[in-house]
């Protein structure tokens, strides 16, 4: 059962221009939930994580929108450029008293054309 | 944030053989954890590796063919067993340092098995 569902498979999107990426979850459990930035060849990077206590969090370009009631959270990338081609995860864990292990979504590749 | 390193970063292996992965992290961490990605596919959990305890397997993972060892605060070993063509994946360890919530992965090890 894939509990985190991520959406689209993949992007393209041209330089400039806003990257969306949704995600869904099933388990109420989950309390955290954080993306990742990957390259080819490199183990995932931490870009940007949310609590359900906020409904959005910016850091630099990257926006992190939550919305508890209906279990979803989107990334978006603003003015995208062309570095930011990667493959993005979203991912969820619950409260430490779980075992704080992350479920991560199926991951967009993301093209950003220049 | 972490440093995290792991060995070998890539191997060519025959089947029936064993591998041994180790990681390497720059700081005293509670939890590591060791994922597999398959090519092009996102990042499932093998298991929870904790210091002083044995390490906690997910569903679809057995301790016979993926032995792994904790000896200390820094270090962890994931030991592909009895390898097939079907193990061929990218083996990737995190950390979470103490008191956060933040996983942090390692490079990751990009194993082919023949």
């Amino acid at each position: 059962q894939q509990q985190v569902k991520q959406s689209p498979q993949s992007l393209i999107v041209q330089k400039g221009g806003i990257s969306i990426i949704n995600c869904a979850y099933e388990n109420t459990a989950f309390d955290y939930f954080p993306w990742y930035q990957q390259f080819p060849g490199k183990g995932p990077a931490l870009l940007i994580a949310i609590r359900p206590d906020v409904s959005e969090k910016k850091e630099g370009r990257f926006t992190i929108s939550f919305n508890k009631s209906a279990k979803q959270f989107s990334l978006h990338i603003m003015d995208s450029q062309p570095g930011d081609s990667a493959t993005y995860f979203c991912a969820a864990s619950p409260h430490k008293a779980a075992g704080n292990k992350l479920t991560f979504g199926g991951g967009t590749r993301v093209l950003v054309k220049p | 944030s972490a440093v995290i390193s792991q060995k070998p970063s890539r191997d060519i292996c025959q089947r029936g053989t064993s591998l041994t992965i180790q990681c390497q992290v720059d700081s005293q961490v509670t939890m590591m954890f060791w994922y597999r990605q398959q090519p092009g596919q996102s990042l499932t959990l093998i298991a929870t590796a904790n210091q002083g305890s044995e390490a906690t397997y997910e569903s679809g993972f057995v301790i016979d063919k993926f032995p792994i060892s904790r000896p200390n605060l820094t270090f962890s070993t994931l030991t592909v067993s009895n390898m097939s063509p079907e193990d061929s994946s990218i083996y990737l360890c995190s950390v979470m340092p103490s008191g956060r919530n933040e996983q942090y992965f390692g490079p990751g090890t990009r194993l082919t098995v023949t």
